[in-house]
């Protein structure tokens, strides 16, 4: 148990559908990222929230919608999905500026399947 | 960010150490060394990170060469339970926050041989 939940851990969903990813911290960090990992290839970072502000965007693709409410929660809209967008999805949280250097802590995954 | 090399796989005996090689000769002056490990099916865990010094926690000990383009991961008793992909990263700093930019590369698969 890492203080990092995710829900659903696994989700079927087909390309027309919109579905939500959701991920929660208790561990008072301010700081959230999204990660997909694709079969067979290295966890690649989508977005990261600083204190509820979007300060990366890795060149992600529009169907995929973040969304940070507070510290605490991050979302992960999904809709029009393609088969390849089909992997392990993690969130992750950690504190903020810190010099010398912090850990991040992931959740168990959402493993996604675009049918 | 920093790029790192891994050997693909490695064996190790239940009980025995794991010493987990990783090369960084790119690396700058203030970047740190982070290693963490993912079960099968399971998110990323942290296990130890570093600047200069050796490292040592409940989980494992951070080698660090004196040049700082390679390191080695410790686990001193080895259990089935530390059957994992380990991933040597160099963190990037991405954002005025300091918000860290972790490239995970493909790791190492480590197997605990009983």
């Amino acid at each position: 148990e890492t203080g990092v939940t995710q829900t659903p851990r696994h989700l079927v969903m087909g390309m027309t559908n919109k579905k939500s990813l959701k991920c929660e911290q208790h561990l008072g960090h301010n700081a959230m990222y999204w990660y997909k990992q694709s079969a067979k290839k290295p966890l690649e970072l989508m977005f990261v929230y600083n204190f509820k502000e979007q300060t990366e965007n890795n060149s992600v693709p529009s169907r995929f919608s973040p969304e940070c409410p507070n510290s605490s929660h991050l979302f992960l809209h999904l809709h029009t999905l393609q088969p390849e967008d089909s992997a392990l999805y993690l969130c992750a949280s950690s504190q903020e500026w810190a010099h010398s250097g912090y850990e991040q802590y992931f959740g168990p995954g959402t493993r996604l399947t675009v049918t | 960010d920093a790029k790192t090399t891994q050997p693909t796989s490695m064996d190790c005996a239940e009980g025995r150490a794991a010493n987990l090689p990783c090369n960084h000769s790119t690396i700058s002056g203030n970047e740190y060394v982070y290693w963490y490990r993912q079960i099968h099916s399971q998110g990323p865990q942290y296990i130890i990170h570093g600047l200069k010094n050796n490292e040592t926690n409940e989980m494992a000990s951070l080698i660090i060469t004196e040049d700082r383009k390679s390191s080695t991961l410790i686990l001193p008793h080895a259990t089935l339970r530390d059957t994992a992909v380990y991933y040597c990263i160099v963190r990037g700093i991405i954002s005025n926050f300091g918000n860290e930019k972790l490239t995970f590369g493909t790791g190492t698969r480590l197997t605990i041989i009983p």
